[in-house]
């Protein structure tokens, strides 16, 4: 199986700064490779899909890179509307498997 | 736009099974060639991909749930249902009921459904 790890767990940051995820596959996954946000009560939405490819209505301030084993998520300017939780997931292979998250805080 | 909603018994007992059903709205459930698909949540943790039916009877599923876990489709009903045998406290759980293309990008997803394995 495939894991991916995310760093960090947890993550406080200010309105307006540019913010970085990460995730690490264990082995190469190309490009396969997606984010979604999760907020309280709520099911996971899709942000960004083999890597850098934007969901439709999502702002364009998100956005992803990478491939083979090293991805990122980017917030160019974090809005009070981010604060969430993050999970990366790999769709190279079954089980398609996610990260443990990041969880995201409005200083 | 498509809609899933599941539906299901929200406590259980250690070693009973689980049936969970996902009724989905506003597509055309048979002909349509995607992935319906399980996810889980534990409470405060992270998702577990369960398996997913395409096109009725090709399944895939998680091999650690160890062949405990069936998923099916209904078109005639637009139902998805998910049955999961010998439950113990690990199985509880949010179940969530999505849709995927492929088969591992999940794009549009239920509400969820608590399920609590308790005696």
């Amino acid at each position: 199986d495939i894991q991916v790890t995310q760093s960090p767990s947890s993550l406080s940051a200010s309105v307006g700064d540019r913010v970085t995820l990460t995730c690490r596959a264990s082995q190469s996954i190309d490009h396969y490779l997606n984010w979604y946000q999760q907020k309280p009560g709520k099911a996971p939405d899709l942000l960004i899909f083999t890597a850098s490819d934007l969901e439709s209505g999502v702002p364009s301030r998100f956005s992803g890179s990478g491939s083979g084993t090293d991805f990122t998520l980017t917030i160019s300017s974090l809005q009070p509307e981010d604060s969430a939780i993050y999970f990366c997931q790999q769709s190279y292979s079954a089980p398609f498997n996610f990260g443990q998250g990041t969880k995201l805080e409005i200083e | 736009q498509v809609q899933l909603q599941e539906s299901g018994p929200r406590l259980v007992k250690p070693s009973e099974t689980v049936s969970l059903t996902c009724f989905v709205s506003g597509d055309s459930f048979f002909k349509s060639p995607y992935y319906w698909t399980w996810i889980r949540q534990v409470p405060g943790q992270g998702l577990e991909w369960i398996g997913s039916v395409y096109y009725r009877d090709s399944t895939a599923y998680n091999p650690s749930l160890k062949g405990r876990v069936s998923i099916s489709m209904d078109p005639s009903e637009s139902q998805l249902s998910l049955k999961l045998s010998s439950v113990t406290a690990a199985d509880t759980a949010m179940y969530y009921c999505v849709r995927a293309q492929p088969e591992g990008l999940f794009h549009r997803w239920g509400q969820g459904t608590l399920v609590t394995v308790s005696s």
